[in-house]
């Protein structure tokens, strides 16, 4: 089983429309949770921690559900620029070294 | 501003040459990472390393070695290049885990063995 799990999508959706992508995760010790953006043939970039209260930035939210071991990120709005691929990243406390899940590609069309 | 540069954006090598690949971080991090990524099978660890000299085996450590000589260089060497490891690297660095944790990366280097 991998430790971190994604949907690879693509989600292929209008702009404006509201999209959300979930991630689980295996390893009950996880204590960092993160979302990262990759665009194409680029680095990846934190886009957002994800805090146990939950956090939003604009128009991005992210929520942790620890019971359930799963992280999500809601897109509302989408614009054009939005189209990348987003990693759930995940790490143990004290550790030095995060899990990436494979991404979620996202492409927002006209 | 982090910044990690990468020696070279494209490369392209031959089957048994010794490829070099160079990073360097500007911020003073103590841990630095190299990955590739392939479609598919997204970011692998190769090796990673908490301190100057020190480096421990990632998840797919076989055909690499790596040089931490400095604190801000972390050098990723292919012994006798194969053409199994065309692909993208990436270096990352990062500080030790703690409040601010995260991790940079590098604009990575397209690595053709052909």
């Amino acid at each position: 089983r991998k430790e971190v799990e994604q949907d690879p999508g693509p989600f292929n959706v209008p702009e404006g429309a509201t999209v959300a992508f979930n991630c689980t995760y295996s390893n009950s010790a996880s204590q960092s949770f993160f979302w990262y953006r990759q665009d194409c043939r680029k680095e990846p970039k934190l886009l957002m921690s994800v805090y146990s209260s939950g956090n939003e930035d604009g128009r991005f939210t992210a929520q942790l559900n620890r019971a359930s071991q799963y992280i999500s990120l809601l897109i509302r709005d989408s614009k054009l620029s939005d189209s990348a691929t987003y990693l759930c990243v995940v790490k143990a406390g004290g550790s030095y070294i995060p899990t990436f899940g494979r991404g979620t590609s996202l492409i927002v069309h006209p | 501003d982090v910044k990690v540069t990468q020696s070279s954006r494209y490369l392209v090598k031959r089957t048994g040459e010794k490829v070099f690949l160079e990073c360097v971080q500007d911020m003073d991090h103590e841990n630095m990472f190299w990955y590739r990524q392939d479609p598919g099978l997204g970011l692998r660890l190769i090796y990673f390393s908490y301190d100057v000299k020190m480096k421990e085996k990632g998840d797919i450590p076989e055909g690499y070695s790596v040089s931490r000589e400095k604190k801000e260089r972390f050098s990723l060497i292919l012994e006798s290049a194969s053409t199994n490891q065309t692909s993208m690297y990436l270096c990352a660095s990062s500080p030790n885990p703690g409040q601010n944790y995260e991790q940079y990366f590098g604009p990575g280097t397209r690595l053709t063995v052909t």
